[in-house]
């Protein structure tokens, strides 16, 4: 079966410092998402991107963060100063179109020191 | 926008038994209900999904009940097994016309014994 696939598995920062987040959605999918899920907590929508732009974003995806598809294939998430509670797995997922399947890569667990 | 509780939190059952996992939504506009299995370490995984023309679908041990008009959902498996065990999130989505967000519930911890 197709992945997403996420880089790096784990990332440790300290607090203020710049991360980017990798992701390989799956090739011919054309909606991608940010997710994260705190420790112990449900998953929380992030962001949803579609043909080159934000579709939607939550509260939680404020000044700090932004997304990129650099190129044809990788989807990017940078959180510009890390906060502690910025700490969290933070998943990718994409879809072929409306009325797909929503495909979750195996996540990034982000420390913030 | 759409608050998604879900019921119970953990849940144990001996294998064999039934379980069964509860969720309730509240935008009237939700049309999509997946359920996702999430193992340690990994992302959550679609095992089944409903959407909202249809009352019931069943997946050989797993099925998934929707009450539109209640706007509650549940998750049913049967003949557990001790591979069954992970973290459960069922989840409302508004389908049509974008492709929108996924809101979840807060999932539920189901334990196999064997």
């Amino acid at each position: 079966e197709p992945e997403v696939t996420q880089t790096p598995s784990h990332q440790v920062t300290q607090m203020g410092q710049e991360v980017i987040l990798r992701c390989v959605p799956i090739s011919n999918h054309l909606y991608f998402y940010w997710y994260r899920q705190i420790l112990g907590q449900k998953v929380e929508f992030l962001v949803s991107f579609y043909n080159n732009e934000i579709s939607e974003k939550s509260e939680i995806f404020d000044d700090q963060f932004s997304v990129e598809r650099p190129d044809g294939s990788n989807f990017t998430l940078k959180i510009r100063s890390t906060k502690l509670e910025d700490s969290a797995m933070y998943f990718c997922a994409s879809i072929t179109g409306e009325g797909e399947k929503l495909f979750f890569g195996s996540g990034t667990q982000l420390s913030v020191l | 926008g759409e608050n998604v509780e879900q019921h119970p939190s953990t849940l144990s059952v001996q294998e064999g038994d039934s379980a069964v996992i509860k969720c309730t939504y509240s935008d009237s506009a939700s049309n999509y209900f997946p359920w996702y299995k999430q193992e340690l370490g990994k992302g959550p995984q679609l095992i089944i999904d409903i959407r909202s023309n249809v009352g019931e679908k069943k997946d050989q041990r797993i099925a998934v009940t929707l009450n539109k008009t209640a706007k509650h959902f549940s998750l049913h498996i049967t003949e557990t097994q001790p591979e069954d065990s992970a973290v459960y999130f069922c989840a409302a989505k508004v389908e049509w016309p974008n492709a929108g967000k996924s809101t979840f519930g807060d999932g539920t911890t189901l334990t196999v014994k064997p």
